[in-house]
């Protein structure tokens, strides 16, 4: 898996917009984008993914540069309960034997 | 939709005991897994399902086994249960492996004494 590198830490006000960086210079043609987040104590959770387009679901937003060297998790309105640790990796698709590694992640305080 | 659910929350086992845990998903999900999770380990893969009535070895398989009798089911069994096995305990689903992102249920807490 190609090594993504994310910041260690950031704040948010409540109802703004969190844009959460992740750089991955190395990754293949073939490997996708996944962003996942764990709140304290809680299961990890998986938000979205991306190959080359950018994606939207319910819960967020991923713009993937073209260059695919790099990507941005938009939570629209950030939350109370949005707090939590978010992991950026970059997987290919044929890894059903292999954990999920989550490096250190960004650690997103989300303040009233 | 309960997504993944894990059952028990909480489990304390003395050395020597065992116990299964259990793991459900109603979103017809095909892959399912088993992870352990330590302080400053990250999530390790245990075992790994492709399918009903398949399991396969993960990184950190010896001590558990499991079984994938039901597609929706996924136990893993601790024979005899170690101090080393306190951990976190969760389990994941996916569909076919063709880059979807895995589920991941809320955790068993195990301690064993």
């Amino acid at each position: 898996d190609a090594k993504t590198t994310q910041p260690p830490s950031m704040d948010c006000a409540e109802g703004r917009a969190a844009n959460l960086p992740c750089n991955h210079s190395t990754i293949s043609g073939n490997e996708y984008v996944y962003w996942y987040r764990q709140i304290h104590s809680q299961g990890p959770q998986y938000i979205i993914h991306g190959l080359k387009n950018n994606e939207t679901n319910e819960m967020a937003s991923l713009i993937i540069t073209e260059d695919r060297k790099s990507s941005t998790l938009i939570l629209p309105h950030a939350t109370l309960r949005d707090t939590a640790v978010y992991y950026c990796i970059v997987r290919a698709s044929n890894q059903a034997g292999t954990a999920l590694i989550f490096g250190k992640g960004t650690t997103l305080s989300v303040s009233s | 939709n309960a997504g993944v659910t894990q059952t028990p929350k909480f489990r304390v086992l003395k050395t020597g005991q065992s116990m299964t845990l259990l793991c459900a998903q109603d979103m017809n999900h095909e892959y399912m897994y088993w992870y352990r999770q330590d302080p400053g380990m990250g999530l390790r893969l245990i075992h790994y399902s492709v399918g009903e009535g398949t399991t396969a070895k993960g990184e950190v398989p010896d001590g558990y086994n499991v079984s994938r009798l039901k597609k929706q089911n996924f136990l893993l069994g601790l024979e005899s249960a170690a101090p080393s096995q306190t951990s976190v305990y969760f389990c994941a689903s996916s569909y076919s492996n063709s880059g979807n992102g895995q589920y991941f249920g809320p955790g068993t807490r195990l301690t064993v004494t």
